[in-house]
């Protein structure tokens, strides 16, 4: 166990729909990013939050959205979801900057949009 | 700005060394190796930052030349456990970039 909790571990929905990923980051860390991880895309960076604030974003659409609470905790949420949305979306969390500490992953979550 | 990593893929047998390469276009402030088991989470393997430092975590090394802004991932005795997909990652701007992936195949 990481201490980065994610849930749930699956979620199957259809196409058009619109789903929340939730994260708790390990007791701790102030800094949560979430990654996309599909087969022919490798792990691609969506968005960063430090302590509440949005600090950095990667190649999220517009579809897409995310914030973290005042509990740290955060959550993705994935909506007009199309085919090409299914892949796994993994949480990490660090205690600060990413270039002194790396990350620690949650489990994923494994999204098929049918 | 995705750093690529060689070889793509390699099967050792138990015992036998690796090394896995890491090349970046971009000026490079720190390397941070994972590890990815089939179905599984990235594990943080080792961090290395600007200064060519060598590091190790059991038997395994790695290497950061900021110069040639490459690091290399050595393996050394390898342990059917090894087996997975390695990746590396690298800092561009405010962004993090992971590698290409490596598949490692430990076979007995």
């Amino acid at each position: 166990d990481s201490g980065v909790t994610q849930t749930p571990k699956h979620l199957i929905t259809a196409t058009g729909q619109r789903v929340t990923l939730r994260c708790s980051p390990r007791s701790g860390d102030l800094s949560v990013y979430w990654y996309q991880q599909s087969l022919d895309q490798g792990l691609q960076f969506l968005i960063h939050y430090y302590n509440g604030e949005e600090r950095a974003k990667g190649n999220i659409l517009e579809r897409f959205s995310a914030q973290q609470f005042p509990d740290l905790h955060s959550e993705l949420n994935l909506s007009s979801l199309e085919l090409g949305d299914s892949a796994l979306y993994f949480c990490a969390s660090s205690p600060g900057t990413v270039r002194t500490y790396g990350y620690t992953f949650g489990s994923g979550t494994r999204l098929t949009v049918v | 700005q995705q750093p690529v990593q060689s070889p793509q893929a390699v099967i050792l047998r138990e015992g036998e060394d690796a090394v896995i390469n890491c090349s970046s276009s971009k000026a490079l402030y720190s390397v941070h190796w994972y590890r990815q088991k089939h179905g599984e989470a990235p594990v943080f393997l080792m961090i290395l930052l600007k200064g060519g430092e060598q590091k190790g975590h059991e038997k395994i090394s790695a290497s950061f030349n900021e110069k040639k802004q490459q690091s290399s991932l050595y393996l050394t005795a390898s342990q059917l456990s090894y087996s997975g997909t390695y990746f590396c990652g690298t800092e561009g701007g405010n962004q993090f970039y992971f590698g290409t992936g490596t598949s490692l195949t430990v076979i007995p």
